[in-house]
């Protein structure tokens, strides 16, 4: 069975600071790993996917993520927090079938000035 | 219009009320997905259309029922709904692959209050 769970439901960091979201998984087949961002009063919008084709996964806003296949872990950063960031963050893991998207809990990020 | 959309954005009804809930993908899917988002829950699959065959979890209550005419249209029709299933309904669409990468692309929600 797979599951996701995102280490801290909220996060604080400081305008300018690194961001660091956390994701660990459980899978058992190969994962497909993907990071979505939603903003309030709208829908989750994909930052970024991880397919196997690199472990280092570049998304949009200046995100990526590392897949450690050692660690189960898909973690998420971005080197400098803009307050634009502000907004709920959910990882998901994707495996043989369509309905077994697997979203973890979000974790709400805060950006302080 | 591009992506996808869901109409209404916002949705008021009484216990007592039917209503309907619209989403379109303008992207060339062939699956798409109905999600329940409450306060404080992990977002919760309720149905999944993916080539004409219907997937439900079977924890949702009957009052919520789909309905996929197309690949590219998918409803929710709701009546005698419970407080309790006050949420943002969200819709989504993929690209069926046997690989396992569902890619899903999300609408805006309906914004659901019962009262």
């Amino acid at each position: 069975a797979q599951s996701v769970t995102q280490l801290g439901s909220h996060v604080s960091v400081s305008e300018g600071a690194l961001v660091l979201l956390r994701c660990n998984y459980s899978s058992s087949v190969p994962p497909y790993l993907f990071w979505y961002v939603q903003y309030p009063n709208q829908g989750l919008q994909l930052l970024l996917k991880y397919t196997s084709a690199a472990t280092l996964v570049k998304g949009i806003n200046g995100f990526e993520a590392e897949f450690k296949k050692s660690e189960t872990s898909f973690h998420l950063t971005k080197p400098s927090a803009h307050m634009s960031d502000a907004a709920e963050y959910f990882c998901a893991v994707s495996g043989t079938s369509y309905d077994k998207v697997i979203f973890g809990p979000g974790t709400s990020l805060s950006v302080i000035p | 219009e591009t992506g996808v959309t869901q109409t209404p954005r916002h949705l008021v009804m009484g216990m007592t009320n039917k209503k309907s809930l619209k989403c379109e993908q303008h992207l060339g899917h062939n699956a798409m997905y109905w999600y329940k988002q409450s306060a404080k829950k992990p977002l919760e699959l309720m149905f999944v259309y993916s080539l004409e065959e219907r997937v439900e979890n079977n924890s949702v209550p009957s009052r919520f029922s789909p309905e996929c005419p197309n690949s590219s249209h998918l409803f929710l029709h709701l009546h005698t709904l419970q407080p309790e299933d006050s949420a943002l309904y969200l819709c989504a669409s993929s690209q069926e692959w046997t690989s396992g990468m569902y890619e899903q692309y999300f609408g805006p929600g309906t914004r659901l209050t019962v009262t």
